[in-house]
């Protein structure tokens, strides 16, 4: 059974327009939620986190948003560029356990130039 | 700084063999982590390790999956008796501490044909 759901496989935008990534979750003890942006045959770059008491988080042309009773995060990223083009993953923990994120599936986001 | 490393980059094995996989975190770092992700897959988390704690195994699929860390730094994944299933890419993180950000290696792509 899946926690953590991306339920878009792939998502194309136009550079400079806004790309928003999806993630649900069906954990209720989930606390704390992150997006990881993967390049291939590389490890995942953190991205931006958000903990479960706020529910949005910006750094700069990325923001996070949280909705707790929907068990839906979001990843805003605008405006986009090429460079943004990577597999993103939405990954969720417990605090108080051992941290182990449990991941999504990823979206594969093409930015075209 | 050096991040973290895993070697090696890729492992082709037949079936039956034992492989061991390297991590060598990042300097100071207390926690580690590993994770693998299978084809078209999210990141599974297996095993994990801080400071000298018992580790939580509970992501470990099976008992062919074994993992040590020697003096707090460098883990060694052994995967005994392989089998085709195994073949994923197996990444491995480390933290300051329990909760901080996990920041991952490049990954061993293992192959068992």
């Amino acid at each position: 059974d899946q926690q953590v759901k991306q339920n878009s496989p792939s998502l194309s935008v136009q550079e400079g327009r806004i790309s928003i990534l999806n993630c649900d979750y069906t954990n209720s003890m989930f606390d704390y939620f992150l997006w990881y942006k993967k390049y291939p045959a590389e490890g995942p770059t953190f991205l931006i986190s958000i903990s479960s008491i706020k529910d949005k988080n910006e750094d700069g042309r990325f923001t996070v948003f949280l909705n707790k009773s929907a068990k839906h995060l979001s990843l805003h990223i605008v405006p986009s560029q090429p460079g943004d083009s990577a597999v993103y993953f939405c990954a969720a923990s417990v605090m108080d356990s051992s941290y182990k994120l449990i991941f999504g599936s990823g979206t594969r986001l093409l930015v075209r130039p | 700084g050096a991040g973290v490393s895993q070697s090696p980059s890729n492992k082709v094995t037949e079936k039956g063999k034992d492989v061991e996989l390297r991590c060598d975190p990042i300097s100071g770092h207390t926690a580690l982590y590993w994770y693998r992700q299978s084809l078209g897959q999210g990141l599974e988390f297996l095993i994990y390790f801080q400071g000298n704690s018992a580790p939580d195994k509970s992501g470990l699929p099976s008992d062919r999956f074994s993992a040590e860390r020697t003096g707090g730094s460098v883990s060694t994944l052994t995967i005994q008796r392989t089998q085709q299933e195994d073949s994923a890419v197996y990444l491995c993180a480390s933290s300051l501490s329990n909760g901080d950000t996990q920041y991952f290696g490049p990954g061993t792509r293992l192959t068992v044909l």
